[in-house]
């Protein structure tokens, strides 16, 4: 039972690079999420989304761009990365009532030199 | 616009002694809460959380919330802490008529002394 994987664990970027954070769930849930974790910051929502093919802006999407393509998948990507996107990633999903947990992957450290 | 807040950097408590963790929420509707744990190189795992009914609910490894709705708080408790408690703790909250957003406190870290 894997529940929620993130694709890389660990990426090291230069400044102007692109790349794609993967976040897959096999718990067949509605939505899911994608954080940043900042140190004094707590976790700040980047997107999330409620459904199949929706997504939708968080507390901080500038720089960020995110698709729902299928169900299980929830894509984040940095087009052009830069050194403030430095942080570590999480993704969660949980299920399409408003009242149950999320689950949380174990995460992605990301640094942009 | 949802908001929570962690009003404590850190916590120190003394192994055996009683812990509280502090967070007050801010929904525009009925607001459901729910507290997750943080072990170092850790993704967030669970605790407990409020929907409705009983203002005092029980979770994972001994933990309990207590909700109160005039203060707009759900406190975090543990009768007796243990060394390992000490972990990062994250206060959540989800107000159903915002599109269901997750919204999350800026984490107090726990630190129990032997």
């Amino acid at each position: 039972n894997a529940g929620v994987t993130q694709t890389p664990k660990f990426r090291v970027l230069k400044t102007g690079q692109s790349m794609t954070l993967l976040c897959a769930q096999d718990m067949n849930h509605e939505y899911m999420y994608w954080y940043r974790q900042d140190p004094g910051m707590g976790l700040r929502l980047i997107h999330y989304s409620v459904g199949e093919g929706t997504t939708a802006k968080g507390e901080v999407p500038d720089g960020y761009n995110v698709s729902r393509l299928k169900k299980q998948n929830f894509l984040l990507g940095l087009e052009s990365a830069a050194p403030s996107q430095t942080s570590v990633y999480f993704c969660a999903s949980s299920s399409g009532t408003a009242n149950t947990e999320a689950f949380f992957g174990q995460g992605t450290r990301l640094t942009v030199v | 616009a949802q908001s929570v807040a962690q009003p404590e950097d850190q916590v120190n408590v003394a192994e055996g002694n009683p812990l509280t963790v502090k967070c007050t929420y801010s929904v525009s509707g009925n607001p459901y809460l729910f507290w997750y744990v943080q072990y170092p190189n850790r993704g967030l795992q669970f605790l407990l959380k409020y929907i409705t009914g009983d203002n005092l609910v029980k979770g994972s490894y001994g933990f309990e919330a207590e909700f109160n709705k005039s203060q707009t708080s759900f406190h975090l408790k543990k009768p007796s802490a243990l060394v390992s408690d000490s972990a990062l703790y994250f206060c959540a909250v989800r107000d159903n008529e915002s599109s269901y957003k997750l919204i999350f406190g800026s984490g107090t870290r726990l630190l129990v002394r032997p």
